[in-house]
């Protein structure tokens, strides 16, 4: 079955560009026409959806984070990833990637910290 | 933007309690909407989409109805297992938002 699992630094320093990874195993990115997207959840709130990739390439990101968000497909290596841009304590949130638009799988989630 | 109101935010029930959760949006969605589950330190699931659907694998005591504005999640007899928090999500219109979510409690 499909697995996807997040990875990258647990520690950004403000100003600094946020990157993330997440591999899916168990079956490629490029088949079945899923979307397949980042959502980040601050801690002890809710969750805030930040952008999807298409296998295409295609993108689409929350306009609330557009300005610094890029996400990027690698099928080569069946992963797609996020960067965040300017990141400041804000910023500070677990991170999980997820396929579909009802989300049907998800990654296990990462902290990431934006601290000095 | 497609607003969400979730209702209530807590709700204290009992084993056994028959519980509904209800979800508003700022506007017609037809019945693209999911409803998750999460428990604390893990991902959310999903347990519902298409408003109604189950999910493969999430017991039938789970169910959803509504469309256009105005959503219900119920669970009919509700095990242990079930306290957790409970959040829906549009996926009609971009940006795809969530409900504030409702944290389902032991009374």
């Amino acid at each position: 079955q499909v697995q996807l699992q997040e990875s990258g630094p647990g520690l950004v320093k403000p100003s600094q560009t946020l990157s993330l990874t997440c591999t899916v195993s168990g079956g490629s990115i490029s088949s079945g026409g899923y979307y397949w997207s980042w959502i980040r959840q601050h801690p002890g709130k809710g969750l805030e959806w930040i952008g999807y990739i298409y296998y295409s390439g295609s993108t689409y990101y929350n306009p609330s984070l557009k300005s610094r968000v890029t996400i990027s497909v690698d099928t080569s290596k069946n992963q797609f990833s996020l960067k965040l841009s300017s990141v400041t304590a804000a910023d500070t949130a677990v991170y999980y990637c997820a396929r579909g638009q009802a989300f049907d799988i998800w990654g296990q989630g990462t902290m990431v910290t934006v601290s000095s | 933007v497609i607003w969400m109101t979730q209702s209530p935010s807590l709700l204290s029930a009992s084993t056994g309690d028959r519980v509904t959760i209800s979800c508003r949006m700022s506007q017609g969605i037809s019945s693209y909407l999911a409803w998750y589950q999460q428990k604390p330190g893990k991902a959310p699931e999903l347990l519902i989409y298409a408003a109604s659907t189950l999910q493969s694998g999430v017991p039938s005591r789970f169910s959803g109805s509504g469309s256009g504005t105005d959503f219900t999640l119920t669970i009919s007899c509700l095990q242990s297992e079930d306290f957790a928090t409970y959040y829906c999500q549009q996926y009609y219109s971009f940006p795809w938002t969530f409900g504030q979510g409702t944290k389902v409690e032991i009374k």
